[in-house]
């Protein structure tokens, strides 16, 4: 299969803080991931896309200094929220490409991440 | 720019079919896709469909698309409380690309 994992699952955090949230591909290798944000009751919403050994590509109006993306390696990408404010409590989820010989290039998701601002 | 659109809510009997339509404005749609949102919890891949296709069939889900008039459906026979679910469709120009999102259809199975 493809598997996505996210950690953490949920934090709570202080208003100003920054918050490190990880995306893994467990059993694939992934050049490319993806990551939206999901407001309650509300669809996803592309926020960047992350390719790993260059600069993520932010959709527009993403500000790429407050969301920050790390594409290190083939299997992890980052997403760090600096100086969080209460307005950036969402459901943060990733996806990572999966482009093994054969397949569909299909995005995996991974389970999401809650972030609650305080 | 692209634009999904699906309606917000279906409620179905347990047993009975379900189906769930969605509508997309971009002509350059090549791949269409149904992913389910359990509460609390990503998104699971369901199944999804090439633009060259009419019908697709897994199991208990069809797949249907009209490009002519860029309107697809998710049919999923007897449906189980298992299926209670967000449903969205996608979108994306290219395979792996970004997808674009409908709003999310929340189905509610009753027993």
């Amino acid at each position: 299969g493809a598997v996505v994992s996210q950690h953490p699952s949920r934090v709570i955090c202080k208003s100003g803080t920054s918050v490190k949230i990880e995306c893994r591909s467990l059993d694939f290798q992934a050049t490319t991931m993806f990551w939206y944000r999901q407001f309650p009751k509300q669809s996803l919403m592309l926020m960047a896309t992350s390719n790993e050994g260059s600069k993520a590509t932010y959709e527009q109006g993403v500000e790429k200094d407050k969301f920050l993306i790390n594409h290190a390696s083939l299997t992890l990408s980052t997403l760090t929220v600096t100086s969080a404010h209460p307005e950036d409590s969402s459901f943060y989820i990733c996806s990572a490409r999966d482009n093994r010989g054969g397949r569909t290039d299909t995005q995996y998701f991974g389970p999401g991440t809650r972030l609650t601002v305080l | 720019g692209e634009d999904v659109e699906q309606s917000l809510f279906l409620s179905v009997r347990e047993g009975d079919s379900s189906v769930i339509n969605c509508t997309y404005t971009d002509s350059s749609s090549t791949y269409l896709y149904w992913y389910k949102q359990e509460p609390g919890a990503g998104l699971q891949l369901l199944t999804y469909i090439f633009s060259n296709m009419d019908m697709k069939q897994d199991q208990r889900l069809t797949v249907l698309l009209n490009k002519k008039d860029k309107h697809l459906s998710l049919r999923i026979a007897d449906t189980q409380t298992g299926d209670s679910a967000i449903y969205f469709c996608a979108e994306s120009v290219s395979a792996g690309n970004k997808l674009t999102f409908g709003g999310g259809t929340r189905v509610l199975v009753k027993p």
